[in-house]
C-alpha cells in the first residue's frame, strides 16, 4: 500500500494476557519508530529502528514490551503480562532517512487501540 | 534534553475566525520542529516544518507557523477557519542530527462553531 499499515486497528486484552501488534512501514522507508499515545496525550517514542537494527529502545516503559523488525521491513511490538496501564493507542511511524533527526517527515499509520480490561 | 508545551488543550473559535494554536520548546540546541494534525481515528498527518531555512513555514490547508527563537516558539495560525480544520493538533521537536525521535507535545483540539 501507499501508506504505513497497522493491524489489527483494536484490540481488546483480558489483563495478564500478551498481544502482538503489527507495523508495515511504507516500502523502502529506512527508519521505524513505536509510540504510544494515551487517552488525551500527545505521542511518547517508545523504540526506533533503521533497517533491522533497533538502535533505540530507551522508551519501552518495562521488559513486558518488546519490538523487532527482523527483515528491516514488517515490525511487531509485543507486549507481555498486559495490564491496563498499557491501555493506549500504539503508532507506527516511518521514514526515508536515519531518523526525523534530519528533518525528514514521519510517516504515521492510523495506530492499533489497545484495551486492557 | 527538549520538551514541548502546547498551551491550552482545547481551543474553540468560529468558522472564518482566525486560529492561533501556541507551541514553545525547550531545547539545548536550535531544534527542528513540526506540527502534525490528527483527525478522529487516522494517524498523523504532517501540516508543516522548521528546520532552519525560512523562519516563516508555510504549510498545508492555508495554515503557517513562524519560528521565534528568542520566544522559543513555534505557533500555528490559519487567517480563517474551517469546518474541516477540527481536529487535534501536535506541535513536536527534534533535535538535528542527534536525536532520532519526535517529542511532542500533550496536543490542542481545535474545535470549530458554524
Amino acid at each position: 500500500g501507499a501508506g504505513v499499515s497497522q493491524s489489527p486497528r483494536y484490540k481488546v486484552a483480558k489483563r495478564g494476557q500478551d498481544v502482538a501488534l503489527r507495523c508495515d512501514p511504507i516500502s523502502g522507508h529506512v527508519s521505524l519508530f513505536w509510540y504510544q499515545q494515551a487517552l488525551g496525550q500527545g505521542p511518547e517514542f517508545l523504540t526506533y529502528f533503521q533497517n533491522e537494527a533497533q538502535l533505540d529502545k530507551s522508551g519501552l516503559p518495562s521488559d513486558r514490551f518488546f519490538a523487532e523488525r527482523p527483515e528491516g521491513s514488517v515490525s511487531t511490538l509485543k507486549i507481555q503480562r498486559t495490564q491496563q496501564e498499557d491501555s493506549a493507542v500504539y503508532l507506527c511511524a516511518s521514514t526515508t532517512s536515519r531518523g526525523t533527526s534530519t528533518g525528514t517527515e514521519a510517516f504515521f499509520g492510523q495506530g492499533t487501540r489497545l484495551t486492557v480490561v | 534534553a527538549q520538551s514541548v508545551t502546547q498551551l491550552g488543550s482545547h481551543v474553540s473559535v468560529s468558522e472564518g475566525a482566525l486560529v492561533l494554536l501556541r507551541c514553545n520548546y525547550s531545547s539545548s540546541v536550535p531544534p527542528y520542529l513540526f506540527w502534525y494534525v490528527q483527525y478522529p481515528n487516522q494517524g498523523l498527518q504532517l501540516l508543516l516544518k522548521y528546520t532552519s531555512a525560512a523562519t516563516l513555514v508555510k504549510g498545508i490547508n492555508g495554515f503557517e507557523a513562524e519560528f521565534k527563537k528568542s520566544e522559543t516558539s513555534f505557533h500555528l495560525t490559519k487567517p480563517s477557519a474551517h469546518m474541516s480544520d477540527a481536529a487535534e493538533y501536535f506541535c513536536a521537536v527534534t533535535r538535528p542530527y542527534a536525536g532520532n525521535m519526535l517529542t511532542f507535545g500533550g496536543g490542542t483540539r481545535l474545535m470549530v462553531k458554524p
